[in-house]
């Protein structure tokens, strides 16, 4: 989701269930891209990444997936547990502005329910 | 170290005071970036080293700012005449050598600073 002032964006999920996070990345010429998990009072932490090339990378219990003509990028979290609960931010890279600056979405908060 | 540390883990300062937040970054890391983070929002970029010098500082708000890396391992962020503004999260993270697509940034656990 996109954040609207200073109201973020939450999502709560069934313990157990399958989580789908998205994000709308604004740069067309953005050709990499993060997503980062950022527990209470934690500095953002590296989930997983793709790479304009790809339209879908998998991890461990994580999916990510890129659809480039509609700038859009989701986070699919299998099974989730407790320790899933957390703020995701995705961020996007583009050369073409600069090699090493990352942009940030606004994030989304991640609610397991037990 | 074992990952980037910060300190303090929080700052609490009056209206106009002087504040220096540190960070250690992984030992061998030539890349460290300074953001502020405000509640719910993603991290803002101020300032990217590579190794002892600013390679950019457009981030930084305005000249109450600075940060150095003297040695091209801790880093300080230095901010004169705190305002009320100025409170948020400072988060550092470092990376082995700067372009994200090669390597992962590290963050800190950041310092939460609070202007009265």
């Amino acid at each position: 989701g996109e954040s609207v002032g200073l109201h973020l964006p939450t999502l709560s999920v069934q313990e157990g269930d399958n989580s789908i996070i998205n994000c709308a990345y604004s740069n067309s010429a953005s050709d990499y891209f993060i997503w980062y998990k950022q527990e209470s009072g934690k500095g953002p932490q590296f989930i997983i990444d793709i790479r304009s090339n790809m339209d879908k990378r998998q991890g461990q219990r994580v999916t990510v997936l890129l659809n480039k003509t509609v700038k859009h990028l989701s986070l699919q979290i299998a099974a989730t547990q407790p320790g899933d609960s957390a703020v995701y931010f995705c961020a996007e890279n583009s050369p073409m502005d600069s090699n090493y600056q990352l942009i940030w979405g606004a994030g989304t908060k991640l609610i397991i329910k037990p | 170290g074992a990952g980037v540390s910060q300190t303090p883990s929080n700052k609490v300062t009056e209206k106009g005071k002087y504040v220096e937040l540190r960070c250690d970054p992984i030992s061998g890391h030539t890349a460290l970036y300074w953001y502020r983070q405000s509640l719910g929002q993603g991290p803002e970029f101020l300032i990217y080293f590579q190794g002892t010098g600013a390679a950019d500082d457009s981030g930084l708000p305005n000249d109450r700012f600075f940060a150095v890396r003297p040695e091209g391992s801790v880093s300080t962020l230095k901010i004169q005449r705190t305002e009320r503004g100025d409170s948020a999260v400072y988060l550092c993270a470092s990376s082995l050598t700067g372009t994200p697509r090669l390597d992962t940034q590290y963050f800190g656990p950041g310092t939460r600073l609070t202007v009265l």
